[in-house]
């Protein structure tokens, strides 16, 4: 099974850099995702991590260590838009690598 | 990627009713997604529709309640039946986006109300 773990709430400052981190436990791992959910929408894909190391995508950068289990989603120089939910979700190898399992969400809020 | 038509967008059900759910999408994909996201939750996978086969679902998800339907590579159907409030959720298809290194493409979801 999978088991992943994300903070459930954090705060930032418009124009500061926020770390939303993301561990899991799973029985087999072929990548990891980062959606954005604002409220009411459906998630919007930011990233995809399957080797260890940064990949960075204008002010959004994902990290990940595959033999730590860690993963983090970096937002730089924050803006009121981003105040949403940023879920990480776990991809299984072989045939049912369709079925991703979702972490609960971190609910990033930006004040001004 | 892939750009998903869902409807409807939103509903409000008595309990003991059913409601379909559509997803149509504008290229044709193998397999097709249907999660659940109740208030304050993340997503959890309801089953998967594959054209030409049954649905293939979750642990904690029947057919008889959750039926549903893959006529084609571009269509789907979710059936919540004889609903009771704890359906109350907002529903979700999606499908691979470009051989699934670029995550999932969602529908907009469809809420719904039972009361």
């Amino acid at each position: 099974g999978q088991n992943i773990d994300q903070p459930t709430e954090m705060t930032a400052t418009e124009g500061a850099i926020v770390q939303i981190n993301c561990t899991y436990q799973t029985s087999g791992f072929n990548g990891l995702f980062w959606y954005q959910q604002h409220a009411g929408e459906a998630p919007t894909f930011l990233s995809y991590n399957v080797l260890d190391g940064l990949e960075e995508k204008g002010r959004f950068s994902s990290f990940l260590s595959r033999s730590k289990g860690y993963s983090y989603l970096l937002l730089k120089e924050l803006q009121m838009k981003d105040s949403a939910s940023y879920l990480c979700a776990v991809r299984p190898p072989g045939t049912n690598a369709g079925k991703s399992t979702f972490g609960d969400g971190t609910t990033l809020t930006v004040k001004p | 990627s892939a750009v998903i038509s869902q409807k409807p967008s939103r509903d409000i059900c008595q309990r003991g009713t059913s409601l379909t759910i559509q997803c149509q999408v504008d290229s044709q994909v193998t397999m097709m997604f249907w999660y659940r996201q109740q208030p304050g939750q993340s997503l959890t996978l309801i089953a998967t529709a594959n054209q030409g086969s049954e649905a293939t679902y979750e642990s904690g998800f029947v057919i008889d309640k959750f039926p549903i339907s893959r006529p084609n590579l571009t269509f789907s159907t979710l059936t919540v039946s004889n609903m009771s409030p704890e359906d109350s959720s907002i529903y979700l298809c999606s499908v691979e986006a470009r051989g699934g290194f670029h995550g999932y493409t969602f529908g907009s979801g469809t809420r719904l109300t039972v009361v």
